[in-house]
Order: C-alpha cells, then structure tokens, then sequence
C-alpha cells in the first residue's frame, strides 16, 4: 500500500492562528482527503483534494476555515485557519490504492 | 447523503469467544463497504473490505458479511486475542465517486483475558 506521511504530527496552537498541515504520499495519486476525527469520535470528511482543480468541501465545511492546496500528484496540504478550542481534533490524510483508502498517521491539533 | 450506523458502542468479551458488530447504511447506491481498526493513537488500518457484488469475504479470524437488500453489513472476529483489543469503524462509499467514506459511530472492543 501506499506510504503516506503527514507533519506535523502534533502541535498546540494558540487560538487565533493557523496552522498547515502537509501529507506527502509515495506514489502518484488522483485523489487525496482530508479528514477529521473529534477527540473520541469517528472520521468526517472535509474535503477532496484533486490536483489541477479546488477542492471539494462536505457540507460543514467551507474553503476560508479549511483552505488545501494540492500543487502536485503526491502532495497536498490543508490549513486550519483562524483557530479556535473547538478546531483541536486529529486531522487525517488518506488515499485511495488498490481500491482501498489508507490513512497517513494523523496530525494531533490542540489549540488553547 | 449517506448515513451509516454501528452497533454495540462498545463490546466486551472473554478472549476466545468470537465479537460481531453491525452496521446499516441509508445510500442504496453505496457499492464498497470497508472496516478499519484504530488502536489509540494510531492510525486507521484497513482489516478488511468487501465490494457490493459479494456476500461474504473471509480472511483468517476475520469476516465480513453484507446484506444488499436490508442495506447492512458485519464484521466477524472468531477466537478474539487480547491484541484485537480496539475501535472498529465501519464505512461506506461509492466508488465510481472514488473513496469518500462514512463512516459509523465506532465500536470499542474490549477482549478479557
């Protein structure tokens, strides 16, 4: 399976700033997403992140709190901006490979 | 949209005796069904899939039986281990719309030794 590696792996923030995420992926993907799992909860999908177009957002979740980029076919990036308490989740990058989704290991947000 | 949910929210068993959880989904159209296990602090890992063409899938201590006309699926772990010990998460998707997932609640699997 694909090797997916995200940075940072943790970080507190403080309330107010942004923070952006990176996920690098070993191999050329069409489509990568950005997840987001609330402390004790499950996934949620934030958006689809397709190279050469914008993303695609879920309902909730709009481009100015939660801006990607994806400039390239094995990276993407995903901005958590203008922070507050209720932003501190763990966010997840995942890719599609052999027909099965497969996660990077997650960035930990405390924002305080 | 999809909706899919999972039953029990946690589940307690003696290590040895098999584990069961359910999940149902809304979206008729979903056509692949996936099962992940997330032990704390790590990632989700893919144990098992199974696509809306099969009815059952097997792989050692694990199966994955699926319902197309009641819309729901299970996830079988026969003679549990303590390191089977963690969430599950069920998930749904269509695939021609590549892999957004939903995903169930989460089931919290306690193996007793």
């Amino acid at each position: 399976s694909a090797v997916i590696s995200q940075k940072p792996s943790r970080d507190i923030c403080q309330r107010g700033t942004s923070l952006t995420i990176q996920c690098q992926v070993d191999s050329q993907v069409t489509m990568m997403f950005w997840y987001r799992q609330q402390p004790g909860q499950s996934l949620t999908l934030i958006a689809t992140a397709n190279q050469g177009s914008e993303a695609t957002y879920e309902s909730g979740f709009v481009i100015d709190k939660f801006p990607i980029s994806r400039p390239n076919l094995t990276f993407s990036t995903l901005t958590v901006s203008n922070m507050s308490p209720e932003d501190s989740s763990i966010y997840l990058c995942s890719v599609e490979d052999g027909g099965a989704a497969f996660f990077g290991q997650g960035t930990r947000l405390t924002v305080v | 949209g999809e909706n899919v949910e999972q039953h029990p929210s946690t589940l307690s068993v003696q290590e040895g005796d098999s584990a069961v959880i359910k999940c149902t989904y809304s979206d008729s159209a979903s056509n692949y069904f996936p099962w992940y296990k997330q032990e704390l602090g790590k990632r989700p890992q893919l144990i098992i899939d199974i696509r809306s063409n099969v009815g059952e899938k097997k792989d050692q201590r694990i199966a994955v039986t699926l319902n197309k006309t009641a819309k729901h699926f299970s996830l079988h772990i026969t003679e549990t281990q303590p390191e089977d010990s963690a969430v599950y998460f069920c998930a749904a998707s269509i695939k021609e719309y590549g892999n957004k997932l939903v995903f169930g609640a989460g089931t919290i699997l306690r193996v007793k030794s």
